[in-house]
């Protein structure tokens, strides 16, 4: 089993690109994640999905959209890049709600940079 | 909001010592648990705990949930160069989202 996976692993966007950022999971999660991790702030929640079909905002979920493609598949996309979006992107996965305890597991993580 | 706390932000110790990772809340959560983040990869659960006053051991990791469980530690004693990492509190509640603390950076030298 792959776990969590994401696509790509590094990006360099000039401001005002769109792109793309994939994951996906084969341990048949019902929920996923979209964080983001800047120094000394922890992650930070972007958007989630609790289920196939539903999405919903995290703490910082301005200039980013997101769509469960299936309970596999859970992209991000950023329409317009600006360089505040650099950052380095994490995707991640939990039972919830078969685990009381919402334990994740993440994917190697997206490295971007908005010039 | 809840907030997570973690200190200290930077930990650098020599192989072999002890050390503690504190991780403070104003808010009670129903679970907490660590991470650790090495370079270039993402978080990997250590463990969880759910009940007030609960310490759980992991070779030489120590794990201590507060009796009111708005707070917990992280101790490792023997520190090796293999524990460097980002260690990583995060409490979950009665919703489908964890709360993630800033972060402790340790670097173990050897």
């Amino acid at each position: 089993n792959a776990g969590v996976t994401q696509t790509p692993k590094f990006q360099v966007l000039k401001t005002g690109q769109s792109m793309t950022l994939q994951c996906a999971q084969d341990m048949n999660h019902n929920s996923m994640y979209w964080y983001r991790q800047d120094p000394g702030m922890g992650l930070r929640l972007i958007y989630y999905s609790a289920s196939e079909g539903t999405t919903d905002k995290g703490e910082v979920p301005n200039g980013y959209n997101v769509s469960r493609l299936n309970k596999r598949e859970f992209s991000l996309r950023l329409e317009s890049a600006a360089p505040s979006q650099t950052s380095v992107y994490f995707c991640a996965s939990s039972e919830v709600p078969r685990s009381s305890y919402n334990e994740q597991f993440f994917g190697p993580g997206t490295r971007l940079t908005v010039l | 909001t809840q907030l997570l706390e973690q200190s200290p932000q930077f930990l650098s110790i020599q192989e072999g010592e002890n050390l503690t990772v504190y991780c403070n809340s104003s808010s009670v959560f129903s679970s907490l648990q660590w991470y650790r983040q090495e370079p270039g990869e993402g978080p990997v659960l250590l463990v969880t705990v759910v009940t007030g006053g609960e310490v759980k051991k992991l070779k030489r990791l120590t794990f201590q949930f507060g009796d009111a469980r708005k707070d917990s530690s992280l101790h490792i004693t023997a520190a090796q160069p293999g524990d460097t990492g980002l260690y990583l509190c995060a409490g979950g509640g009665n919703t489908d989202k964890l709360i993630f603390g800033t972060g402790t950076r340790l670097q173990v030298f050897p």
